[in-house]
């Protein structure tokens, strides 16, 4: 139990258009989500928390209007990155909670070009 | 504030011995949670352990166990008969309240055959 998907994998796109990612808990619902990027080689730096059906919580440094978080459902969140520059370029990695434990997507390496 | 450190960038063991990695937190909370999670080269983030700060008998999951020391504000991880598949990083993670993670800056361990 305590799957967590997310959609694409793996995408690449050119300067200047936006790009979405899906993160999806697939066996429970997860009123709180989280959304991580991570460089090599280093720890997860959280970016913001999504709570449903309520404005995302940004961590200091993260630009909202920048990365966009919509969870609208209890298995659904979105991280919509607009207007992507190729330092944009990451691996990004959501999570869902169940029980006071994150459980983690596949990750999505985002290339902008 | 809160702070995770795992002061062993990287750590190597030999097959089927054993090896500790080490935490030390920071947090002047009483209750609280702590975890242990593995990222392979997949980068795949997998709950390893976790522990209960009320819980005073240490968390085990087969091969893998905590050293709990709730006044010296340690967790240690023991993995033992350690095998190629845990080749990977690992994360120790703090928790309290508002579900956010504090994670440490990981180790990276690699078993050798």
């Amino acid at each position: 139990g305590a799957v967590v998907s997310q959609h694409p994998s793996w995408v690449i796109c050119k300067s200047g258009t936006s790009v979405k990612i899906e993160c999806r808990s697939l066996d429970f619902q997860a009123t709180t989500m989280f959304w991580y990027r991570q460089f090599p080689k280093q720890s997860l730096m959280l970016m913001a928390t999504s709570n449903e059906g309520s404005k995302a919580t940004y961590e200091q440094g993260v630009e909202k209007d920048k990365f966009l978080i919509n969870h609208a459902s209890l298995t659904l969140s979105t991280l919509t990155v607009t207007s992507a520059h190729p330092e944009d370029s990451s691996f990004y990695i959501c999570s869902a909670d169940r029980a006071d434990t994150q459980y983690f997507g596949p990750g999505t390496r985002l290339t902008v070009l | 504030a809160q702070t995770v450190t795992q002061s062993q960038p990287e750590m190597s063991v030999q097959e089927a011995e054993t090896v500790t990695l080490s935490c030390t937190y920071d947090t002047s909370e009483s209750n609280y949670y702590l975890f242990w999670y593995k990222q392979p080269p997949s980068r795949q983030m997998i709950l390893v352990i976790r522990q209960e700060a009320y819980k005073q008998q240490n968390a085990t999951e087969n091969r893998f166990s905590v050293n709990f020391q709730k006044a010296a504000k340690s967790f240690s991880l023991k993995i033992s008969d350690s095998q190629l598949g845990d080749t990977a990083m690992y994360f120790c993670a703090f928790m309290k309240g508002t579900y956010k993670y504090i994670f440490g800056t990981g180790t990276r361990l690699k078993v050798l055959a």
